[in-house]
């Protein structure tokens, strides 16, 4: 059973902190996404990282694979309360389980003003 | 434009009951899955469909649990005699196509008293 590890499980900051989520994994998967989910609605699908070493920016947000791809880092520089929410790593399957989502159980972040 | 819409939004219903959940996917959307988010599980998978067809449902926790789609579109998640243990958020997702995206609605929350 392929799992993914999430930390820290919770994180409440100031406004305009630095903060870093670590997603890991004994297993290679052969992509990984990140989602956010707010209270009362679904996970909504931030960034998907492909290539081992890969690195992706979303504004105030910066993903990385890791090079052997078991492993991914969300950093978001000069948090906002907007971006409190629950973040969620999740493990896309390879070959004939390539529609299968393994998540992992999430970073709640809360962001103060 | 519409997105994944579940009913009911809520749902409380006594042990031993049985239950029916709905899901509407985005039209258009071949693929249809079901999740369970739940307190220190987070979000694990239950089944998907391609079309009317479930060639995967190896997540399901138990033969109380089923799911049927029809027409290509709607789906319904029933549970058959509700245990506490089945107090969770039942999310839907669908995408175009397996492997695309997936969107998610806003889920069920089911409570078994």
């Amino acid at each position: 059973t392929q799992l993914l590890e999430q930390s820290p499980q919770f994180l409440s900051i100031q406004e305009g902190e630095n903060l870093t989520v670590y997603c890991n994994s004994s297993s290679v998967f052969s992509s990984l996404q990140w989602y956010r989910q707010e209270p009362g609605e679904g996970p909504v699908l931030l960034v998907t990282v492909v290539t081992g070493g890969e690195v992706k920016k979303l504004k105030r947000l910066t993903f990385q694979f890791g090079d052997a791809r078991k492993d991914s880092s969300l950093h978001i520089t000069a948090a906002q309360p907007g971006d409190t929410g629950l973040y969620l790593c999740a493990g896309v399957g390879s070959g004939g389980s390539n529609y299968k989502l393994t998540f992992g159980k999430g970073t709640l972040l809360t962001v103060n003003p | 434009g519409a997105g994944v819409s579940q009913s009911p939004s809520n749902k409380v219903t006594e042990k031993g009951k049985d239950v029916e959940l709905r899901c509407d996917p985005i039209s258009g959307h071949t693929a249809l899955y079901w999740y369970r988010q739940s307190l220190g599980q987070g979000l694990e998978f239950l089944i998907y469909f391609q079309g009317n067809s479930a060639p995967d449902k190896s997540g399901l926790p138990s033969d109380r649990f089923s799911a049927e789609r029809t027409g290509g579109s709607v789906s319904t998640l029933t549970i058959q005699r509700t245990q506490q243990e089945d107090s969770a958020v039942y999310l839907c997702a669908s995408s175009l196509r397996v492997t695309y995206e997936q969107y998610f609605g806003p889920g069920t929350r089911l409570t078994v008293t």
